[in-house]
């Protein structure tokens, strides 16, 4: 079965600290890998998209990695502010199927502490 | 642009009454999408459309029916709804002939209780 895991489930930091959230998945045969930002009540705002090509993608404070053979992805996120507290997932797009479709994680919750 | 709208926002039904989750998107995509979100089991997919005049099952799809109305309008039916459909419904969007290929973008959800 083709799952997605992030690991941990919730992260506390304080304000200014560089942080890395886990994203892993089953199947190395991958379409793309999406990062999302959800906050509470609200919908998901797409934040990084790495094809499966790629190995990195950069936007303003955030890096998202990708390693194909390992199964892993990685959100960096660079001198974090309370304003980035939010609940993070990790969705996949598995080839041999339908490419349409998201696998999602359950998400990292993280809270920035001033 | 407004993206990717949903209605209503909020609803809450009678066991065994129906419904539809009406979702819009202006930004000309061709794949649409519906998914649940529940705690503790994450986001799954219900149902799907490819294209205009497409649809498809997701990984649950029981107890719904969806109509692609248009390129920009894709709905979501509960003919009897049941407490198990109690959830947060998101719609969402993505374009697969340009890059970045199938970047899904996502509406605000439906919250929906069923007593």
């Amino acid at each position: 079965k083709q799952e997605v895991t992030q690991i941990p489930a919730a992260l506390s930091v304080p304000e200014g600290e560089n942080l890395v959230l886990n994203c892993s998945f089953t199947d190395s045969a991958i379409y793309n890998l999406q990062w999302f930002r959800q906050d509470p009540g609200k919908g998901l705002t797409s934040l990084l998209l790495i094809q499966s090509s790629q190995r990195e993608q950069t936007s303003g404070r955030l890096n998202a990695s990708l390693d194909k053979s390992s199964g892993r992805s990685t959100l960096y996120i660079a001198a974090s502010q309370p304003g980035d507290s939010a609940t993070y997932l990790c969705a996949v797009s598995f080839s041999g199927g339908s490419n349409y479709k998201l696998t999602f994680g359950k998400g990292t919750l993280l809270t920035v502490n001033p | 642009n407004a993206g990717v709208t949903q209605t209503p926002k909020f609803q809450v039904l009678k066991t065994g009454q129906s419904m539809t989750l009406q979702c819009a998107q202006d930004m000309n995509h061709n794949s649409m999408y519906w998914y649940r979100q529940d705690p503790g089991m994450g986001l799954r997919l219900i149902y799907y459309s490819a294209s205009e005049g497409t649809t498809d099952k997701g990984e649950v799809p029981n107890g719904y029916n969806v109509s692609r109305l248009n390129k920009r309008e894709f709905s979501l039916r509960l003919e009897s709804a049941a407490p198990s459909q109690t959830s947060v419904y998101f719609c969402a969007s993505s374009e697969l002939g340009t890059l970045p290929y199938n970047e899904q973008f996502f509406g605000p959800g439906t919250r929906l209780t069923v007593l």
